[in-house]
């Protein structure tokens, strides 16, 4: 069975821009979750979704935002980029939803922002 | 407000030795306590899990110590090897959702 794969593996942006990371989860798995990732703050939350649904949603300015497809794939966006924003973006799928369910990551994503 | 204190942040092991990492957690409506292991350039793996139920969770040379009183959990890495070394992290999430707070994490090199 194919991993998590992300979509695209490394980006470069300048400030103010606006960028679209994309997730493609397990095949038969519909929660997708993204988390953020940099030297100073650890893995940090931002949202989940299940069945086309946010669920959660961690403590980011709106400029973060997200949406999963019917087929569970799933983007994460962000806007007006900062260069605090430079970070591995990680997307994690797994079937359901509920403490307890695995989490299976992908490789990331790595956003520098210029 | 960092919800799972991990400690300690790196950690230099000899191999056939035990690597020990532990974690603190504040909020008692956690119930599922994993742990991640990151290579370098990989995603977070999970590598083994307890719900506060069980004190303690063995799989192989890795074993979970849950102190539900404490609010502390624990990896031992029984026999250390030099392919243990990694970044681990420690996470929480609670009964309702996939969203995990993670430890700040622990570099472990384990040396031959």
């Amino acid at each position: 069975k194919a991993g998590v794969t992300q979509t695209p593996r490394y980006l470069i942006k300048t400030r103010g821009q606006q960028v679209t990371l994309s997730c493609s989860p397990i095949s038969g798995h519909r929660s997708v979750s993204w988390y953020q990732q940099t030297p100073g703050q650890g893995l940090q939350f931002l949202f989940e979704y299940f069945s086309e649904t946010q669920r959660n949603k961690g403590n980011f300015p709106g400029r973060f935002s997200g949406r999963q497809f019917s087929n569970s794939r799933s983007e994460m966006n962000v806007s007006t980029l900062e260069l605090g924003d430079s970070a591995l973006y990680l997307c994690a799928s797994s079937l359901a939803a509920g403490a307890g369910e695995t989490q299976y990551f992908g490789p990331g994503t790595r956003l520098l922002v210029l | 407000q960092q919800q799972v204190k991990q400690s300690p942040q790196s950690l230099i092991v000899q191999k056939g030795g035990i690597s020990i990492i532990n974690c603190a957690y504040e909020n008692t409506a956690f119930d599922y306590f994993p742990w991640y292991q990151q290579f370098p350039g990989k995603g977070p793996a999970l590598l083994i899990a307890i719900r506060p139920d069980v004190s303690e969770k063995k799989e192989g040379r890795f074993t979970i110590s849950f102190n539900k009183s404490a609010k502390q959990f624990s990896l031992h890495i029984m026999d250390s090897q030099p392919g243990d070394s990694a970044t681990y992290f420690c996470a929480a999430s609670k009964l309702n959702g996939n969203k995990l707070v993670f430890g700040a994490g622990t570099i472990l090199r384990v040396k031959s």
